[in-house]
C-alpha cells in the first residue's frame, strides 16, 4: 500500500541462518507492528513499536527481535531461523487509537529449509 | 486476552446473490472498535469495513455492511450483489480503545461462482 513497503518480498533461507525483514513508511505514523500469517491462526502479532527505540512484544515473540532507530523504519530479526518461521509476515502501520485501522503493507514470504 | 472467532472457515456464493460472514468476539472493555479486512490472491490487507462499538447504527460501505450485535458480541458482514472481484479471505479483528493492539480471526475463505 502505498506510504509503507517490506523488504524483501520472498525469501528462502536455510536453518540456522539469521533474517532480518524491513518494514519502511513515509506516513510518519506513531506506531509500527509485525504481524505473522499462518493457515489457521490469521494473524498474529510478533512484536510492535510505539516510538523510536520503544517496543514491546506480541502473543509470538520468541525467536524474533526488533529494532526502531527511526521513525521510518521497523526491522524483524529472526536470530537463528527455524522451519516453525516460515510464514508470511506483514507490517502495519497506524496513527493511533483514535484513527483506528492498520495499513498494511504487502507482506514477505518467507520459507526457511 | 481478547478472542475473535470466525466459525465458516470457507464460504461460496453466486454472483449477484447476498452472503454473510459472521465474527464472533470476546471482551470485557465497553468501548471498542471491529474491522473487516479483505486478502486477494495478491496478498495485500484491504479495510473494508469499520464499526466503533458506541455507535448503534451499523457501518456501511456500499454493498458491504455490518450486523453489529454489541451485547451477543457478534459482527457479520454482509456482501450484496456479490461480484467476482469479491472472492477472496476475510478477516474479522477487534481493537480495545484502551489498546493498540488488533486480535484477528483465522478468516473466512470467500469463492464466487460465476
Amino acid at each position: 500500500d502505498a506510504g509503507i513497503t517490506q523488504s524483501p518480498r520472498h525469501k528462502v533461507t536455510e536453518t540456522g541462518t539469521p533474517v532480518t525483514l524491513r518494514c519502511h513508511q513515509t506516513e510518519n505514523h506513531r506506531y509500527m507492528y509485525w504481524y505473522r500469517q499462518d493457515p489457521g491462526h490469521g494473524l498474529r502479532l510478533i512484536h510492535y513499536s510505539y516510538g523510536v527505540k520503544d517496543t514491546d512484544k506480541g502473543e509470538v515473540s520468541d525467536g524474533y527481535s526488533v529494532s526502531r532507530s527511526k521513525t521510518e523504519d521497523f526491522l524483524l530479526t529472526l536470530e537463528s531461523a527455524t522451519s516453525s518461521q516460515t510464514s508470511v509476515y506483514f507490517c502495519a502501520i497506524s496513527a493511533g487509537r483514535a484513527v483506528g485501522g492498520y495499513t498494511f503493507g504487502s507482506g514477505t514470504r518467507l520459507t526457511v529449509v | 486476552a481478547q478472542t475473535v472467532t470466525q466459525s465458516q472457515p470457507e464460504m461460496s456464493v453466486q454472483e449477484a446473490e447476498t452472503v454473510t460472514l459472521s465474527c464472533t468476539y470476546d471482551t470485557s472493555e465497553s468501548d471498542y472498535y471491529l474491522f473487516w479486512y479483505k486478502q486477494p490472491p495478491s496478498r495485500q490487507m484491504i479495510l473494508v469495513i469499520r464499526q466503533e462499538a458506541y455507535k448503534q447504527q451499523n457501518a456501511t460501505e456500499n454493498r458491504f455492511s455490518v450486523n453489529f450485535q454489541k451485547a451477543a458480541k457478534s459482527f457479520s458482514l454482509k456482501i450484496s450483489d456479490s461480484q467476482l472481484g469479491d472472492a477472496a479471505m476475510y478477516f474479522c479483528a477487534y481493537l480495545a480503545n484502551t489498546g493498540n493492539q488488533f486480535y484477528f480471526g483465522t478468516g473466512t475463505s470467500l469463492t464466487v461462482i460465476p
